[in-house]
């Protein structure tokens, strides 16, 4: 079974720009969660999606959005990027989004410049 | 405000010896508690977890210890060995302030086991 996959794997950005990452879960599950791990700040809860509807929402501002298909496949963009925006992020699919049943992808490395 | 602490940013032990990771956490609504291993270049993968109504939890070489009055975790590693070495994440999960249920990391300690 695939596990979970992200693309792309890096990413170099200037300020101002827009950037889109995807993220494809595992087969059959239904929901997908994005999280940014900064060194300051570990691992950050961005936004849950469960069958294409967003499920719940960490405290990040609206430049930060997602959506999912209806193949579960979801993407996350953040818009206007700013220089503290450079992290790992990591999605996590799971097949009801029960927490002890998440399994990470690799992550994308997003260097702001 | 940060509700999953993990207060020390490293811990360094010897191979064969025990390795005792701590988190702390302040939201009496967390139910559940998780942790996870990271690697470089990897994601975080899942290790071991402990419901609240549950002290004690054991997998092999891993035990997790809940002590919910004093809203303290820990994560044992006897024997520990070199292929510990990793970033250990304490999660939580339960409902948060916003009234919604998600799981909240601590921002991880970087276990070194040396040969």
């Amino acid at each position: 079974k695939a596990g979970v996959t992200q693309t792309p794997r890096y990413l170099i950005k200037t300020r101002g720009q827009q950037v889109t990452l995807s993220c494809s879960p595992i087969s059959g599950h239904r929901s997908v969660s994005w999280y940014q791990q900064t060194p300051g700040q570990g691992l950050q809860f961005l936004f849950e999606y469960f069958s294409e509807t967003q499920r719940n929402k960490g405290n990040f501002p609206g430049r930060f959005s997602g959506r999912q298909f209806s193949n579960s496949r979801s993407e996350m963009n953040v818009s206007t990027l700013e220089l503290g925006d450079s992290a790992l992020y990591l999605c996590a699919s799971s097949l009801t989004g029960t927490p002890n049943e998440q399994f990470f992808g690799p992550g994308t490395r997003l260097t702001v410049l | 405000d940060q509700q999953v602490k993990q207060n020390s940013p490293s811990l360094s032990v010897q191979e064969g010896r025990i390795s005792i990771l701590n988190c702390d956490y302040t939201n009496s609504m967390f139910d559940y508690f998780l942790w996870y291993k990271k690697y470089p270049a990897e994601g975080p993968t899942f290790l071991i977890s402990i419901s609240s109504i549950k002290d004690k939890n054991e997998d092999g070489r891993f035990t997790v210890f809940l002590n919910k009055s004093a809203k303290h975790l820990s994560l044992h590693i006897v024997p520990s060995q070199p292929g510990d070495s990793a970033v250990y994440f304490c999660a939580a999960s339960g409902l948060t302030q916003g009234g919604s249920e998600k799981l909240v990391f601590g921002k991880g300690t970087k276990l070194t086991v040396n040969p």
